[in-house]
């Protein structure tokens, strides 16, 4: 099916591991997004990329790497993961200004 | 700095009264400006969007939004809720068409029988 899909839907880690989280979508959009959920937060925007191999901090990308070698696949790995990535991270892409969402990934970092 | 404000984190209405959600922003343009509902476990799904022109948009399931100019805000209104609104709605601003959006921190709908 036509879409954004996200794998793992569900992670648990350890403190320090490296953890990568997928997102492909079928659709050919430009623009992809990574966004983290949090109680109390909303969405905060992590990364984003314009383009293969154009990417950009969003407001909170402190942790994080990001790589877009192929339009349709943007993974967003944890280098050294910490208890505060414990969170939902959503992938997305856009069309025309609006943001198509995956389905998220769930991460807990014991 | 752009910032989007959604005043009230949580409300509960009875079904079949009405309900507004208040989004407002801060920004010198006019932005891009969407609600998007999220169910327990779900993605955010596209609820309505403004770009340009009528100010009054309607969107899915029965929603409305009005953006007002002079009030920086972009409410979202049902006339009448159904216990299947029960979710957590957030609105959302984009300054250009790329999808770079900013969240509100989200209301969460309760619905009572």
């Amino acid at each position: 099916d036509a879409g954004i899909t996200q794998s793992p839907r569900y992670k648990i880690t350890e403190t320090g591991r490296q953890v990568t989280l997928m997102c492909h979508q079928t659709w050919s959009h430009s623009y992809m997004f990574w966004y983290r959920q949090d109680l109390g937060h909303g969405l905060r925007l992590i990364y984003y990329s314009a383009a293969a191999d154009i990417t950009d901090k969003g407001e909170v990308p402190d942790g994080y790497v990001v790589s877009r070698s192929k339009t349709e696949n943007f993974p967003l790995t944890l280098e050294s993961a910490t208890r505060s990535q414990t969170s939902v991270y959503f992938c997305a892409s856009s069309e025309g200004g609006e943001l198509f969402f995956g389905e998220g990934s769930r991460l807990t970092v014991l | 700095a752009q910032s989007v404000t959604q005043p009230d984190i949580h409300i509960t209405v009875s079904e079949g009264a009405s309900l507004e959600l208040r989004c407002n922003y801060s920004y010198g343009a006019t932005p891009y400006l969407f609600w998007y509902v999220q169910s327990p476990g779900q993605g955010l799904q596209l609820l309505l969007k403004y770009f340009s022109g009528d100010t009054l948009v309607q969107g899915i399931k029965g929603f409305e939004a009005e953006f007002k100019r002079s009030q920086s805000s972009f409410n979202l209104r049902k006339p009448s809720v159904h216990w299947s609104d029960a979710a957590e709605y957030f609105c959302a601003v984009g300054f250009s068409n790329t999808g770079k959006l900013i969240f509100g921190q989200g209301t969460t709908l309760q619905v009572k029988p």
